[in-house]
């Protein structure tokens, strides 16, 4: 069993290039996030999803652009990558049903992505 | 929208003494509470989590956390710290619907012998 898988595990990418992060859960959730985790201030959710085709902003959404085309993807798209960007970036997992059936958040190991 | 706080941004125990952090959240209804630990260079693994119903929660490793609903926290405790527990732990809140799931910044826990 997998669980969430994120891919690449590390990456260095040069000021104004741009990427994408790639996270995949084979649980079968509808929620999914990601996160960014910097020293000091924990982790700080960019965009999450409530089901394929729905996504929302999180606390800090600017730079960042998501998709939700299946239930077990949720590609994270960084244009114009900026040194501000340098961060562990954390995608997760979960169950919700109305209030009636749920789960904690399961992380993947996390994408190390330095821009210089 | 929910947010949490955790007040100590460091805490040093001793090996063997007893251990609570402090978490406290801001939410308009009975919330999930989550506690999260995470040792250096290492994912993140729960440790325990509150839906609803007996407000003392027992998790693994030896932890455990009440909610306090006059209090709005959740704080998280041990009664003999051990040297493994070194690591940094993260609160989180989630709601019933929507369930958008923010963290605190985190406690990082030292042990000493």
């Amino acid at each position: 069993n997998a669980g969430v898988t994120q891919t690449p595990k590390f990456r260095i990418l040069k000021i104004g290039q741009s990427m994408t992060l790639q996270c995949t859960q084979d649980m079968n959730h509808n929620y999914m996030y990601w996160y960014r985790q910097d020293p000091g201030m924990g982790l700080k959710l960019i965009y999450y999803s409530v089901g394929a085709g729905i996504t929302d902003k999180g606390e800090v959404p600017n730079g960042y652009n998501v998709s939700r085309s299946t239930t077990e993807d949720f590609p994270l798209r960084l244009e114009l990558a900026a040194p501000s960007q340098t961060s562990v970036y954390l995608c997760a997992s979960s169950y919700a049903a109305g209030g009636e059936g749920y789960t904690e958040a399961f992380f993947g190991q996390g994408t190390r992505l330095t821009v210089v | 929208a929910q947010s949490v706080t955790q007040p100590d941004i460091h805490i040093t125990v001793s090996e063997g003494a007893s251990l609570e952090l402090r978490c406290n959240y801001s939410y308009g209804a009975t919330p999930y509470l989550f506690w999260y630990v995470q040792s250096p260079g290492q994912g993140l693994q729960l440790l325990l989590k509150y839906f609803s119903g007996d407000t003392l929660v027992q998790g693994i490793k030896g932890f455990e956390a009440e909610f306090k609903r006059s209090q709005s926290s959740f704080n998280l405790r041990k009664p003999s710290v051990h040297w493994s527990d070194a690591a940094e732990y993260f609160c989180a809140v989630g709601a019933p619907y929507g369930n958008k799931l923010v963290f605190g910044a985190g406690t990082i826990l030292r042990v000493k012998s």
